[in-house]
């Protein structure tokens, strides 16, 4: 969708690195979210943030950090990565905060090694 | 703690064959139950369910949602190969700006 955008698409990582993840959008959405994909446990909200600086934890933060200086950016840091955090992580904006509003971007691809 | 339970996990038919899909749910605080579709990348908006009994349709998907026995069911008909996907089903327990709680997806094959 143009009006999400994730990057990077794929990334390989060593243990014990930091990363940063990005989300980008051009909608002016007030609701942005992070979600792992893991087989066996479906999406899992990690982190999601209602507006300027204001975020909150999900039901798996631990290891993770978010920040969101503007509205357009959503970043995700895994501060010190371990092979338990190799997923697939989706970002997602919503306009109200209600599921049928939901967008989501194309997915990063994140393996730790 | 909410959850989500989809069933089958997994799920191979032919083509031009009808599936149900089964979504089960226990949460806090109902607000919306919402099916998305998921091919290779990002999962796509199918439908969202409020009121119970009242059925969605498009095209050959439907669903309908039993608030009662807290379960819904996403049928698909004359199923193509294009309908091989991942069916998620998600329940927004009222704090929808605090997420959706997800299941664990129903991956459907369709055999030509």
């Amino acid at each position: 969708d143009a009006g999400i955008t994730q990057s990077p698409r794929h990334k390989v990582t060593e243990t014990g690195t930091p990363v940063t993840l990005r989300c980008h959008q051009t909608e002016n959405h007030r609701y942005m979210y992070w979600y792992r994909q893991d087989p066996g446990h479906g999406l899992r909200l990690i982190h999601y943030s209602y507006g300027v600086k204001d975020t909150d934890k999900g039901e798996v933060s631990d290891g993770y950090s978010v920040s969101r200086s503007k509205t357009e950016d959503f970043l995700l840091t895994l501060e010190s990565a371990t092979s338990s955090q190799t997923s697939v992580y989706f970002c997602a904006i919503s306009e109200s905060g209600e599921g049928y509003g939901y967008t989501f971007g194309s997915g990063t691809r994140l393996t730790v090694v | 703690e909410d959850k989500v339970v989809q069933s089958p996990l997994s799920l191979v038919v032919h083509e031009g064959d009808t599936v149900t899909l089964n979504c089960s749910y226990e949460v806090t605080n109902f607000r919306s139950l919402l099916w998305y579709k998921q091919e290779k990348k990002a999962p796509t908006f199918l439908f969202m369910l409020t009121s119970s009994g009242i059925e969605k349709k498009s095209g050959r998907l439907s669903s309908i949602l039993d608030k009662k026995e807290l379960f819904s069911i996403l049928n698909i008909t004359a199923t193509q190969t294009g309908d091989s996907a991942i069916y998620l089903c998600a329940v927004d327990s009222g704090g929808g700006a605090d997420g959706l709680t997800f299941g664990k997806g129903t991956h459907l094959i369709i055999q030509p």
